[in-house]
């Protein structure tokens, strides 16, 4: 079964710092894999998915994230944060044929500091 | 655009009582989803819809129903409310499947006490 691991809890970093948010991923195969942002009081926003083609994946707000196979990762990055940015950040993974249920890490929640 | 409406916010039972949380989308969308989030876990998905009269079980469906009468309604109904119950609901929906964006509500907390 497919899993996902997110390994910090929250992070904190200066506003107009570079900002890496970390994932792991457990799939048999090549997954759908995606990075989803809530801001406080919010639902949840996709920022941006992956599939196949170009490992480094361009999203919403100024978000990338690239997928390495060899590491089973998908790093979210951002190379400059904004107060803006203070939220929570989930990485899922989603089966590729009949896809019902995304499987979604634990979070990580992102604190700015002015 | 309203997107998906959920309701209410928030909603305190007590312990025995039923609720019902409403979810519904203006956006045409076949498949529609209720997660529940817990601190630190994540979201956990409860059931799921791939359209009108069609629902099937999650990861976490014990102590839930649900029902799909309309495309744009999918309400989750929670009998004999318990304090595992305690979390906060979203619902989503999407075009396709689960695999496109899921466009989510803005939640309910509900409180078991």
């Amino acid at each position: 079964a497919q899993s996902v691991t997110q390994p910090d809890i929250h992070i904190t970093v200066s506003e107009g710092a570079s900002l890496e948010l970390r994932c792991n991923y457990s799939y048999g195969a090549t997954p759908y894999l995606f990075w989803y942002v809530q801001s406080p009081g919010q639902g949840l926003q996709l920022l941006l998915k992956y599939f196949s083609g170009d490992t480094l994946v361009q999203g919403i707000k100024g978000f990338e994230a690239e997928f390495k196979r060899s590491q089973s990762s998908f790093n979210l990055r951002k190379p400059s944060v904004h107060w803006s940015d203070a939220a929570e950040y989930f990485c899922a993974v989603g089966p590729i044929q009949g896809a019902q249920k995304l499987v979604f890490g634990q979070g990580t929640r992102l604190t700015i500091n002015p | 655009n309203a997107g998906v409406t959920q309701t209410p916010k928030f909603r305190i039972l007590k312990i025995g009582q039923s609720m019902t949380l409403q979810c519904t989308q203006d956006m045409n969308h076949n498949y529609m989803y209720w997660y529940r989030q817990d601190p630190g876990m994540g979201l956990k998905l409860i059931y799921y819809s791939v359209g009108a009269g069609i629902t099937d079980k999650g990861e976490v469906p014990n102590g839930y129903n649900v029902s799909r009468s309309t495309t744009e309604d999918f309400p989750l109904r929670l009998e004999l409310a318990a304090p595992s119950q305690t979390s906060v609901y979203f619902c989503a929906s999407s075009f396709r499947d689960a695999n496109e964006k899921l466009f989510f509500g803005s939640g309910t907390q509900l409180s078991v006490l």
